[in-house]
């Protein structure tokens, strides 16, 4: 069974606007998450985390937004820019788990300029 | 540049044959971890070292192995290889289980 998923396998932005992208969980141990962005050919690249103590981090044109009661996590990318093309990758791990990651699928996004 | 190195980048054997795969941890991380990415799968764990010590084990087979050494490498080994085992092979480091990790850019590993 899939701990951590992203229902949606791609997404198209205009160069500009909010790209938006989601994520939910099952295990209520997740006590923190993390979104990695990926090209082809690379590994995945930390882009943001956060704890289960916060509801929102910040880091430039990358949002991060958690909302423990419902299990979801977004990623909100403002101005979305062609460079931002890739894989999104969300992550989460538990105290318990000694930091190893359980990944979704990852969504595709393509901004279009 | 994540400034974790994986060697090598690609290799293709035959089935029943094993291979070592090789990480170099960022700089000052203590932490290594290895993930295995298939194509109808995500980035699945597979086994995590701490200085030298195995700290947690995910889904990995009992044909693969792994150790830590002390130099902070690390070295993946698939043995008995499969048609199944083809795939990605990330490392990753970190400072500590609850800081981001940072991944290699993978060695595809493909099996004839």
């Amino acid at each position: 069974d899939q701990q951590v998923k992203q229902n949606s396998p791609s997404l198209s932005v205009q160069e500009g606007r909010i790209s938006i992208l989601n994520c939910d969980y099952t295990n209520s141990m997740f006590d923190y998450f993390l979104w990695y962005k990926k090209y082809p050919a690379e590994g995945p690249t930390f882009l943001i985390s956060i704890s289960s103590i916060k509801d929102k981090n910040e880091d430039g044109r990358f949002t991060v937004f958690l909302n423990k009661s419902a299990k979801h996590l977004s990623l909100h990318i403002v101005p979305s820019q062609p460079g931002d093309s890739a894989v999104y990758f969300c992550a989460a791990s538990d105290e318990g788990s000694q930091g190893n990651l359980i990944f979704g699928k990852g969504t595709k996004l393509s901004v279009k300029p | 540049d994540s400034g974790v190195t994986q060697t090598p980048k690609h290799l293709i054997t035959a089935t029943g044959q094993r291979v070592t795969l090789r990480c170099s941890p960022r700089s000052g991380d203590l932490s290594v971890y290895w993930y295995q990415q298939s194509l109808d799968q995500g980035l699945q764990f597979l086994i995590q070292y701490y200085n030298g010590e195995e700290r947690a084990k995910g889904n990995i087979l009992e044909r693969f192995s792994a150790q830590q050494f002390p130099d902070l490498h690390s070295e993946l080994n698939l043995s008995s290889l499969e048609l199944g085992d083809s795939a990605l092979y990330f490392c990753a480091s970190s400072e500590a289980h609850n800081q981001p990790q940072h991944f290699g850019d993978g060695t595809r590993l493909s099996i004839l």
